[in-house]
């Protein structure tokens, strides 16, 4: 069964305090991984797709790598505005689904 | 608009009470699915569907039914609704392919007294 786990599960960061996240997974052959952005009362929103160990993805003040083991969500000089919950998730070859961790909220306090 | 819509937003209700939720969506996407999002455990897939003919169970099906009325709509019912399934549940529609980029609606938040 895959597995998905995320940590720290809350993590507050002063403006300008750069940090990483942390998902690590296990699944029988990966096909991708993915992180989501869900901001309170509303449906996660898609930030990257991971497929391959060493991969890089960024996007503003996020970047996302992958191992073979876990993918980190580096924010770099964070600004409140990136206060949101982060969530990854995995799919597995010849699967459908994405199997999700709990995520991790990040406050960012100005 | 959005182009996922969930209805209602917000419902309270009481046990053994059915209910439904809604999802319509105006992306063309012929891959819907509901997720039930819990603190702490993360979004669980209840039931997909990748076409009008097509309903699968995901990992947490058992007290759901669902129906696909049309490409665009996907409703989820609770025959008999229980405490434990007080829960915030998304829908999401996805492109043909298993891409993995998956669009929310904003959520309906179920409370079953």
């Amino acid at each position: 069964e895959d597995q998905v786990t995320q940590s720290p599960e809350a993590l507050r960061l002063q403006e300008g305090e750069s940090s990483s996240l942390n998902c690590s997974y296990t699944v029988s052959g990966l096909r991708g991984l993915f992180w989501y952005r869900q901001d309170p009362g509303k449906g996660p929103e898609f930030l990257f797709t991971l497929y391959s160990a060493g991969e890089e993805k960024e996007k503003e003040r996020l970047k996302a790598t992958l191992t073979k083991k876990e993918s980190f969500l580096h924010i770099t000089a964070p600004k409140p505005e990136d206060s949101a919950t982060y969530l990854c998730a995995v799919q597995a070859n010849n699967d459908y689904k994405l199997s999700f961790g709990a995520g991790t909220t990040v406050t960012v306090r100005a | 608009d959005a182009d996922v819509t969930q209805t209602p937003r917000n419902r309270i209700t009481k046990t053994g009470k059915r209910i439904m939720l809604e999802c319509s969506q105006t992306k063309g996407h012929d891959r819907m699915y509901w997720y039930r999002q819990d603190p702490g455990l993360g979004l669980r897939l209840i039931y997909y569907s990748f076409d009008v003919k097509d309903i699968n169970k995901g990992e947490i099906s058992d007290g759901y039914s669902v129906s696909r009325q049309a490409q665009a709509k996907f409703s989820l019912s609770l025959e008999s609704a229980i405490p434990n399934q007080t829960a915030l549940y998304f829908c999401a529609t996805e492109t043909s392919g298993s891409t993995g980029e998956l669009f929310f609606g904003e959520g309906s938040r179920l409370t079953v007294l």
